[in-house]
């Protein structure tokens, strides 16, 4: 069964034109990241929450924001895409109260084209 | 310097053989270590954590040097199903992860 489910899985969106991610887990985790990766690149860290703590990454461009609404469920909002902010977009949740070492699952990626 | 430094591959190697990736971290207060395994358009899938004094996992062994801040990966007698990229993986304070970049393997019949 899906731990971290990802909608849509691919998102095509217009440039400028708004675009909001979604995120959910039936894990109960408290900590929820949201990371962009671009074709053979790292993961690249834009944001995480600590229960409702959040925490922004300091190279995160502003265009990038976040809602965590409840603790299954957490959204990227893109207000302006560009031309590079094309990439697949990974949710992942860790719970540093239950493991340790700490594990992330990630669901399985929205992957954003930007027209 | 980046966080997160893994060697560069990509590693082309037969079936059968043994091949090691390595991976240097900056950051001395890292505080816990991971590889992921990424396959081709899909999300990174924890392979495994790694610990001080060394881990095994079947044909997969771990290995964290914490006074020289470098970490590897010994797979042997490699499978073709292997074939993805590998990413180390640093647990920073603050449940801050840091990725390298990966190193891509592909291994041949």
């Amino acid at each position: 069964d899906a731990m971290v489910i990802q909608n849509p899985r691919y998102q095509v969106t217009q440039f400028g034109k708004p675009v909001t991610l979604s995120c959910s887990q039936t894990l109960n985790h408290n900590v929820m990241y949201w990371y962009q990766q671009k074709s053979s690149q790292a993961p690249k860290l834009l944001f995480h929450y600590y229960d409702k703590d959040f925490n922004n990454e300091a190279d995160t461009p502003d265009n990038f924001q976040s809602r965590r609404p409840n603790t299954s469920f957490c959204f990227l909002d893109i207000r302006s895409p560009g031309l590079g902010d094309a990439a697949m977009y990974l949710c992942a949740t860790s719970s540093p109260r239950l493991a340790s070492p700490i594990q992330q699952f990630f669901g399985p990626g929205t992957r954003l084209t930007v027209l | 310097r980046k966080e997160v430094e893994q060697d560069p591959g990509p590693f082309n190697v037969p079936e059968g053989a043994t091949v090691a990736f390595n991976c240097t971290y900056s950051n001395s207060a890292s505080q816990s270590f991971f590889w992921y395994r990424q396959d081709c358009r899909k999300e990174p899938k924890l392979l495994m954590s790694v610990y001080s004094s060394g881990n095994e996992d079947g044909r997969f062994t771990a290995q964290l040097n914490r006074a020289s801040q470098y970490i590897s990966l010994l797979i042997r007698d490699s499978k073709l199903s292997d074939s993805a990229t590998y990413l180390c993986v640093v647990l920073l304070g603050n449940n801050d992860m840091r990725f390298g970049a990966g190193t891509r393997l592909t291994v041949k019949p």
